[in-house]
């Protein structure tokens, strides 16, 4: 069975401050993560995928199977980071999506 | 491009009704999926569509039932409509080769 777990609904940080937006999962095998991101009265997109390591609007997120995590950090938050999150994971590249329950982001200035 | 598009925006239905939700996916791409998102929660996994044949499904009652068209647009319909139906749906497409999902901004359904 596939989980993922975001353990916030809500993260408040100020401008500038880093941010860790916390993602766990549950897969038997090797899986595709993902973090989307809905920005007010947008449509969810999305952000950035593990198998890419790339870094996108200055977040990133690794992979960490150990731990079963795919965290997503930005070393200092803007105030157009404000938005949901969510973590999501796929058994291959176009298979379902399952996603967490997301996290609301607040940056304030 | 104008990406996934879905229609309508809206809908209200009464219980026990049926009701159809359309998409057309971006321009490219031929897999199209289905996503139910209730208040407060993430998107849950319907179906998903491919050459026209349903190639997933999630854990949705039969209630829940779908097609895919020729030139890849997408139908959802949903009988007997029960009040827990009420939720907003989105549908999502991609392509062989692309990772990840352009998803639509989805139809808005209340059932009352």
């Amino acid at each position: 069975a596939q989980r993922v777990t975001q353990p916030e609904k809500l993260l408040s940080v100020f401008k500038g401050a880093p941010v860790e937006l916390k993602c766990n999962y549950s897969y038997s095998g090797s899986p595709e993560l993902f973090w989307y991101v809905q920005y007010s009265r947008q449509r969810l997109q999305l952000l950035l995928r593990h198998i890419s390591r790339e870094s996108i609007k200055g977040f990133t997120a690794d992979l960490n199977k150990g731990e079963t995590s795919f965290h997503l950090k930005k070393p200092f938050a803007q105030e157009e980071d404000s938005a949901m999150y969510y973590c999501a994971l796929s058994g291959t590249s176009y298979g379902k999506l399952t996603f967490g329950q997301g996290t609301i982001l607040t940056v304030h200035p | 491009d104008a990406g996934v598009t879905q229609s309508p925006t809206h809908l209200i239905k009464t219980r026990g009704q049926q009701v159809t939700l359309r998409c057309s996916p971006k321009s490219g791409h031929d897999t199209v999926s289905w996503y139910q998102q209730a208040l407060g929660q993430g998107p849950q996994f319907i179906f998903q569509y491919y050459e026209e044949e349903e190639r997933q499904r999630g854990n949705f009652p039969d209630r829940f039932s779908g097609h895919q068209f020729p030139n890849y647009s997408s139908e959802l319909n949903v009988n007997a409509l029960l009040l827990g139906d009420s939720a907003l749906y989105l549908c999502a497409s991609t392509e062989a080769g692309e990772i990840g999902y352009t998803f639509g901004s989805g139809t808005r359904l209340t059932v009352v």
